[in-house]
């Protein structure tokens, strides 16, 4: 158990809708991460929040938003949503900010657009 | 260009064999930190180890060993005396420490889905 929390496990939803996927990072870790896996893909960065503040952002697309709250917990908000957004998006946490930092990752929340 | 390359796309052994897994990456930066990362079954990605540019002793953690050369840029990971649970998907992953705005981003490479048979 890494200790990072994502909810829901699994999602399914239709084209055009939005989906919110929530993350509490393990305890004492100011840092999250957002990454998308899938088969084209397979695992992309897409953004990174520290202390509440937005520090690097991947290949996120517009439709896609996120933020950290104040008790450090994360968003991850997925709009407009298409067939080719099906994947499995993993949130993980460090305890810093650095490249240094392993991060652990949560078991993921399964998102499949019918 | 892909920063990490994991040419196996899958391996499978027999219990006990050996294995390496080969992880080849590319970086102009001169501080960055190398990572292996195991995926189960169950889909969970679990850490293994870290490795930053300025070290390159070998490092072994019971069965696991990691070969580190900056010579050829590779960052390689074998098992020894492998078992049916080493069965996962294992990922080779670099962050580069010169880039502020790329602080802790993860780059990985495709995975090495490795099989041992029993």
């Amino acid at each position: 158990d890494s200790g990072v929390t994502q909810t829901p496990k699994h999602l399914i939803t239709a084209t055009g809708q939005r989906v919110t996927l929530r993350c509490s990072p393990r305890s004492g870790d100011l840092s999250v991460y957002w990454y998308q896996q899938s088969l084209d893909q397979g695992l992309q960065f897409l953004i990174q929040y520290y202390n509440g503040e937005e520090r690097a952002k991947g290949n996120i697309l517009e439709r896609f938003s996120a933020q950290q709250f104040p008790d450090l917990h994360s968003e991850l908000n997925l709009s407009s949503l298409e067939l080719g957004d099906s994947a499995l998006y993993f949130c993980a946490s460090s305890v810093g900010l650095g490249p240094h930092q392993p991060q652990h990752f949560g078991d993921g929340t399964r998102l499949s657009i019918l | 260009a892909q920063k990490v390359t994991q040419a196996q796309t899958e391996i499978s052994v027999v219990e006990k064999e050996d294995v390496t897994l080969d992880c080849v990456y590319e970086t102009r930066d001169t501080t960055y930190y190398l990572f292996w990362y195991k995926q189960p079954p169950s889909g969970e990605l679990v850490f293994l180890i870290r490795r930053n540019s300025f070290d390159e002793q070998n490092e072994i953690s019971g069965r696991y060993s990691w070969n580190f050369q900056k010579s050829t840029s590779s960052f390689n990971f074998t098992i020894t005396a492998s078992q049916v649970v080493d069965s996962a998907v294992y990922f080779c992953a670099l962050s580069e420490g010169n880039r502020g705005s790329t602080l802790g981003r993860l780059y990985f490479g495709r995975g090495t889905q490795l099989t041992v048979w029993p």
